[in-house]
């Protein structure tokens, strides 16, 4: 069964160093999406790509960049973390318009 | 982006009660999504709404798509344990095409 894979489940990093989450899929979907999702705010779009090679910003995509060098994976990176990207991360990706929305189990980031 | 009301925040409820939450928008939706979220992984699509006035069913869960285009709303019916989780509603993004813009969520706590 296709399905989409986030990695690690659990990071502790500290402030100021690189961290990279992976997100994989294996539905050969063109449309991948990176959200975090806190208390109060609930799914918030950080960064999306369309295809290989493409890239863009969502609502709070400070701090973060993502790159798509083939279809499967679309690694989000964090430049330096801070405390304020404590937060869940969900990876997803869908195929045309109007096809379900396929969401990853998360990874739990804590910077401390 | 789009702002999407939902309410309540949370619901704290007896097994078999009957439960309802909605969700609002500043903008016409041509689309309205609800998804549940499981503690501990990614959120899931429950229903999908395409016209104005529709009304569709998945098992106990009933959603409709307001007539405004403007607002939807979730009922459950004679809800049980494992309803428990985070619902959202969601509704494409108004400048990232494919991407999907989510209401904070409603947290339904179910007791036996």
């Amino acid at each position: 069964d296709a399905e989409i894979t986030q990695s690690p489940r659990h990071k502790i990093t500290e402030t100021g160093r690189q961290v990279t989450l992976a997100c994989h899929q294996t539905w050969n979907h063109n449309n991948m999406f990176w959200y975090r999702q806190d208390l109060g705010h609930g799914l918030r779009l950080i960064h999306y790509s369309y295809g290989v090679q493409d890239t863009n910003k969502g609502e709070v995509s400070d701090g973060y960049s993502v790159s798509r060098s083939n279809t499967e994976d679309l690694p989000l990176t964090l430049e330096s973390a801070a405390s304020s990207q404590t937060s869940v991360y969900f990876c997803a990706s869908r195929g045309q318009e109007n096809s379900p929305l396929h969401f990853g189990n998360g990874t739990r980031l804590t910077v401390t | 982006g789009q702002q999407l009301n939902q309410s309540p925040q949370s619901m704290f409820i007896q097994e078999g009660e009957d439960v309802s939450m909605n969700c609002t928008s500043s903008s016409i939706f041509n689309t309205w999504l609800w998804y549940k979220q499981d503690p501990g992984e990614g959120p899931v699509l429950l229903i999908a709404l395409y016209k104005a006035g529709e009304l569709t069913s998945n098992g106990r869960l009933t959603a409709q798509f307001g007539i405004t285009r403007k607002d939807s709303f979730l009922n459950i019916s004679a809800s049980i344990p494992s309803d428990v989780g985070i619902y959202f509603c969601a509704g494409p993004g108004s400048n990232s095409g494919y991407a999907l813009n989510f209401g904070k969520g409603t947290s339904l706590l179910v007791t036996p």
